[in-house]
């Protein structure tokens, strides 16, 4: 597609419940990534991969976050046991895989855990 | 690992008066830098880079960056700015090699008052 297409733009949950977040990249971008911001700072690294494995998920803060890019094109973050402090803003953003290339970001997911 | 400090978290300025954003970054490898700029209710984008060459870099609306290795700075200038640049700023960086994240400092609130 032209941009990064994050769904859905908003989501609220109750604590303790299980939400999927869904990301579909740039067509051809071999390089997707999930970022996590909070209110008043700056995108924090969650995951990254490269065609459908996760290169690098040292930013996933615990086991209930999970992500996948089964056929190297969109992927899902999953969150289980949703808590409060999950609340944020989940971006997704994709490039073609070179060090050299910025990000282009979708507009993110607005999660809210009451 | 990489890390990056905006000095500044909120900078509000008059129209068509000069500003500077102010970036500094700590790595032990070679890295590339980014801003982006993120507008009310939008998702980030890309603004300008650098990766090697010339210290100095502009976008296409007027803002230039430069590159100081001794001070390990990458500060974000205009020499007049507009009501439509009010935004937030992130400055970011990225490995040579190895890891592909990309690493944002906490951003800065960019307000122009007319």
């Amino acid at each position: 597609g032209a941009g990064v297409s994050q769904t859905p733009s908003n989501k609220v949950t109750e604590k303790g419940k299980y939400v999927e977040l869904r990301c579909d990249p740039i067509s051809g971008h071999t390089a997707l990534y999930w970022y996590r911001q909070s209110l008043g700072q700056g995108p924090e690294f969650l995951i990254y991969f490269q065609g459908t494995g996760a290169a690098d998920d040292s930013g996933l803060p615990n086991d209930r976050f999970f992500a996948v890019r089964p056929e190297g094109s969109v992927s899902t973050l999953k969150i289980q046991r949703t808590e409060r402090g999950d609340s944020a803003v989940y971006l997704c953003a994709s490039s073609s895989g070179q060090s050299t290339d910025g990000y282009t970001f979708g507009s993110g997911t607005r999660l809210t855990v009451v | 690992a990489q890390s990056v400090t905006q000095l500044d978290s909120q900078v509000p300025v008059f129209e068509e008066a000069p500003v500077e954003l102010r970036c500094n970054y700590s790595s032990s490898v070679s890295v590339y830098l980014f801003w982006y700029v993120q507008y009310p209710n939008q998702g980030l984008q890309l603004l300008l880079k650098y990766l090697s060459g010339s210290t100095l870099v502009e976008s296409i609306n007027g803002f230039e960056a430069e590159f100081n290795k001794s001070q390990t700075s990458f500060h974000l200038r205009k020499p007049s700015v507009h009501i439509s640049d009010t935004a937030e700023y992130f400055c970011a960086v990225r490995e040579f090699q190895g890891a592909q994240k990309l690493v944002f400092g906490q951003g800065t609130r960019l307000t122009i008052n007319p």
